[in-house]
């Protein structure tokens, strides 16, 4: 597609509830990147992939953060009994280049997840 | 101190004003710099890279100082669709173990008035 589509773009979600969230990137791009913002601040990463292999996932806040993307392309952000603390932006960012490099990120508009 | 820096503003100018932001950054060995710009409850979008040499794309001008570690964003004749929050960026090595050092300031905030 023309850009990062990213679904739902809203989620309300009971505490407890697990959630799972899709990105699709840009055609043909390497790298896949989930971040979240919190209201205020800067995106904060999460994990990286490039193509199929996620390479980095440091940023997972807890073993109830899970990502994949099995086939290079779509990737999952997946939310295992939500916390209050969860609720967030959930962007995904996708390039053309590994690492982003030189390119900068296109990215999506975000899922806004409310965890009550 | 954070890795990247940038005054929160907000920057209230009037239109055709030109304002200046600066950003720091504290690793030495960052590579790559950005400007994003990032309107109310939208996706950050980049605004420009920053080289070493300065770039200039119309109004806006990005410069970086490695000396000094800090980049810069000059917006000239500013608009009103010019107010958003931009957010430096800066993304030390290229290795995949550094991918995750791609480093986001909290962005600085400018309202350009009519």
């Amino acid at each position: 597609g023309a850009g990062v589509s990213q679904s739902p773009r809203y989620k309300v979600a009971k505490r407890g509830q697990d959630v799972a969230l899709r990105c699709d990137p840009i055609s043909g791009h390497v790298s896949l990147f989930w971040y979240q913002q919190a209201l205020g601040q800067g995106p904060e990463f999460l994990t990286y992939f490039q193509n199929e292999a996620q390479l980095d996932k440091s940023g997972l806040p807890s073993d109830r953060f899970f990502a994949e993307r099995p086939e290079g392309s779509v990737s999952t952000l997946k939310i295992q009994r939500t916390q209050q603390e969860d609720s967030a932006v959930y962007l995904c960012a996708s390039s053309l280049s590994r690492l982003g490099q030189g390119h900068g990120y296109t990215f999506g508009s975000g899922t806004r997840l409310t965890v009550v | 101190r954070k890795e990247v820096e940038q005054d929160p503003g907000p920057f209230n100018v009037p239109e055709g004003a030109t304002v200046a932001f600066n950003c720091t950054y504290s690793n030495s060995a960052s590579q790559s710099f950005f400007w994003y710009r990032q309107d109310c409850r939208k996706e950050p979008k980049l605004l420009m890279s920053v080289y070493s040499s300065g770039n200039e794309d119309g109004r806006f001008t990005a410069q970086l100082n490695r000396a000094s570690q800090y980049i810069s964003l000059l917006i000239r004749d500013s608009k009103l669709s010019d107010s958003a929050t931009y957010l430096c960026v800066v993304n030390i090595g290229f290795n995949a173990g550094n991918n995750r050092k791609l480093i986001w300031g909290l962005g600085t905030s400018l309202a350009v008035n009519p």
